[in-house]
């Protein structure tokens, strides 16, 4: 596709399941991030790919969040024994270069989470 | 300026006035920073950029000004318009620290006609 997809753009569950959360970068990006969006708040960094190197996991927020990147592309966010407070925007991004040369993420429009 | 509380400062700008959104960085190690712009229900839109060797960038309609004594970041916009309204953040990635964008709380932007 021609932007970053992301599924499901909405997802109800009730607390203590777990969740799966999709996102597909943009060919060709080897930069892929995950960050969560609380309501009226800003940015909450989770977890970076780049290429072929270990993800920096530094920002989420406890072990029942882990993400995955299969064959350099598509990749997963998962979120087990959900809680209230994982109820928030998650938003994917991707970027054709590392950060620090330029600063285009592409965003993708983010998956609503809601947890009963 | 930024809010560090749970409800984002707004700013109300009549149509066609210039408006000027600020943030205050937090790291002074910051070397590249970037303003995001984000409309309802969307995913935030990259806006224009700056590294630390510079202190302004202009871009269409917009400028970014970096004052690195006070890690002070503002974005102007020029005759502001209706489609302006939106939510914009700053961001910055810590020299060394590729690849973790910090971004700020977010400013509202109301365009008024």
């Amino acid at each position: 596709g021609a932007g970053v997809s992301q599924s499901p753009s909405n997802k109800v569950t009730e607390k203590g399941k777990d969740v799966e959360l999709r996102c597909d970068p943009i060919s060709g990006h080897t930069a892929l991030y995950w960050y969560r969006q609380s309501l009226g708040q800003g940015l909450e960094f989770l977890i970076y790919f780049q290429g072929n190197s270990a993800p920096d996991k530094s920002g989420l927020p406890s072990d029942r969040f882990s993400a995955e990147r299969t064959g350099g592309s598509v990749s997963t966010l998962t979120i087990q024994r959900t809680q209230q407070e994982d109820s928030a925007v998650y938003l994917c991004a991707s970027s054709q270069r590392v950060i620090d040369t330029t600063g285009e993420l592409f965003f993708g429009e983010g998956s609503r989470l809601t947890v009963l | 300026g930024e809010s560090v509380g749970l409800h984002l400062p707004t700013l109300s700008v009549q149509e066609g006035d210039n408006s000027i959104i600020n943030c205050a960085y937090s790291n002074s190690a910051s070397d590249y920073f970037i303003w995001y712009k984000q409309e309802s229900g969307k995913g935030p839109q990259f806006i224009i950029d700056i590294r630390s060797n510079m202190d302004k960038r202009q871009g269409q309609r917009v400028t970014v000004l970096l004052n690195k004594t006070v890690k002070h970041l503002s974005l102007q916009i020029a005759a502001t318009q209706p489609g302006d309204s939106a939510v914009y953040f700053c961001a910055e990635n810590i020299a060394g620290n590729t690849g973790k964008l910090i971004f700020g709380q977010g400013t509202t932007l109301q365009v008024k006609p």
